[in-house]
């Protein structure tokens, strides 16, 4: 199992741009990269999940360079709203049992 | 609507005194999990089911049983509480095992006495 480093917390300001990167020196060839969400007393939700380059969605972006051994989360123009802690996974869908969050990254976006 | 369910959502209960709780998904996935988190230790799996009567023990399982008998449930039982079970449970279920997207109940809150 591929195992992932992320900062343990960052801070922010709202409309700022946020970039969250995480480590995964021993990723697979198989492995894909999913980013999570999570509210306090909440589970966690789904952001994004990328296997190579860039990927975008309606709340976030995903960039993972060629040898794939970090990406980066970023989270454009940051509200209140997007304190929360964000756990990055990494796993493949060839008979991966489980998944393992770490610690993630807690963010707090001040006014 | 999709939807992972759990109860009950708050339960405070004594050491030694048996406990289920329940968790329904609506989404005909096969891969059903339980975690639990406490501070400073992230989410920690429990047991996880792959299939109807197939499940696994996931990283910290002393303690706990569960069962698989019908795809959309997936009980976590304490047969025994103790106090170190005091924690924060949730409940997940994907469309099958691997980095599917993992959608997660909203929560039990346990105290043991």
């Amino acid at each position: 199992l591929a195992k992932t480093t992320q900062p343990i917390s960052m801070d922010s300001y709202e409309g700022q741009e946020v970039n969250i990167t995480c480590s995964h020196n021993n990723i697979a060839t198989n492995d894909y990269i999913t980013w999570y969400q999570q509210f306090p007393s909440q589970g966690p939700r789904f952001i994004i999940q990328g296997y190579k380059t860039k990927v975008t969605n309606e709340v976030a972006s995903l960039f993972i360079p060629a040898d794939r051994k970090s990406s980066t989360l970023s989270l454009p123009r940051v509200s209140l709203s997007d304190t929360a802690v964000y756990y990055c996974l990494v796993g493949d869908y060839g008979g991966y049992n489980k998944l393992i969050f770490g610690a993630g990254t807690r963010l707090a976006v001040h006014p | 609507e999709a939807q992972v369910t759990q109860n009950p959502r708050y339960l405070i209960t004594v050491t030694g005194k048996k406990l289920t709780v329940t968790c329904s998904q609506n989404m005909n996935h096969e891969y059903m999990s339980w975690y639990r988190q406490d501070p400073g230790l992230g989410l920690r799996q429990i047991y996880y089911s792959m299939n109807v009567e197939v499940t696994d023990k996931g990283d910290v399982p002393e303690g706990y049983k569960v069962s698989r008998k019908e795809k959309r449930n997936f009980p976590l039982i304490l047969e025994s509480p103790s106090p170190n079970q005091t924690s924060l449970y949730f409940c997940a279920s994907s469309q099958r095992q691997g980095p599917y997207e993992q959608y997660f109940g909203p929560g039990t809150r346990l105290t043991v006495t």
